[in-house]
């Protein structure tokens, strides 16, 4: 049962345009999104989050939005540059109390010169 | 500089033989985890630790066990019983209780031969 779903295994992007990453989730109870990037061979840092109380965090080139109607979160990068080719992973969790993440599958971007 | 540090970070391993894989963090975070990642597949929980002593089983705890003797360790045994071991292993540490960010270390990739 996968509750956090990144439908694109991956991405394909020209430098300087914008990236778009999908996450769909299934479990309304979920009240707070993340994502995480991945580089090879590293572990994932985090990158933005977002509270389900609200439908847009912005953090430099970073944004993410939440349409919870649709359960469905995105990550828009814009401009899009070499060092952000990656795994992305979103994320959600069910309360603050419980630190249990649920994990997408990740999807692997890649920034075209 | 305060961090997560996993080691080995390559492992190989015989069929039939127990391994452990250090994780050791200098960020005073009550919270420790370890995560398993497969090609294709997002991060899945195998063991957390909330506090010194104790710790919960994550969604693949067969196969694994841990200790949490000190607040910066929190190492992971993989065991003969573990049917698929050949795997990249993540730690992560976190304040427990905060919105879900957890520092990952570098990753221990772990081949059975």
């Amino acid at each position: 049962d996968q509750q956090v779903k990144q439908n694109s295994p991956s991405l394909s992007v020209q430098e300087g345009r914008i990236s778009i990453l999908n996450c769909d989730y299934t479990n309304s109870m979920f009240d707070y999104f993340l994502w995480y990037k991945k580089y090879p061979a590293e572990g994932p840092t985090f990158l933005i989050s977002i509270s389900s109380i609200k439908d847009k965090n912005e953090d430099g080139r970073f944004t993410v939005f939440l349409n919870k109607s649709a359960k469905h979160l995105s990550l828009h990068i814009v401009p899009s540059q070499p060092g952000d080719s990656a795994v992305y992973f979103c994320a959600a969790i069910l309360d603050q109390g419980a630190q249990k993440l649920v994990f997408g599958q990740g999807t692997r971007l890649t920034i075209n010169p | 500089d305060g961090g997560i540090t996993q080691s080995p970070k390559y492992l190989f391993r015989k069929e039939g033989q127990n391994v452990t894989l250090s994780c050791e963090q200098n960020l005073n975070h009550d919270a420790m985890y370890w995560y398993r990642q497969d090609p294709g597949q997002g991060l899945r929980l195998i063991y957390y630790s909330q506090i010194v002593n104790d710790f919960q089983k994550g969604d693949i705890a067969e196969g694994y066990s841990v200790s949490r003797e000190k607040k910066e360790s929190f190492p992971l045994t993989v065991t003969s019983a573990q049917k698929n071991p050949t795997a990249f292993y993540l730690c992560a540490s976190s304040i427990w209780a905060n919105t879900g960010e957890l520092f990952f270390g570098e990753g221990s990739r772990l081949t059975v031969l």
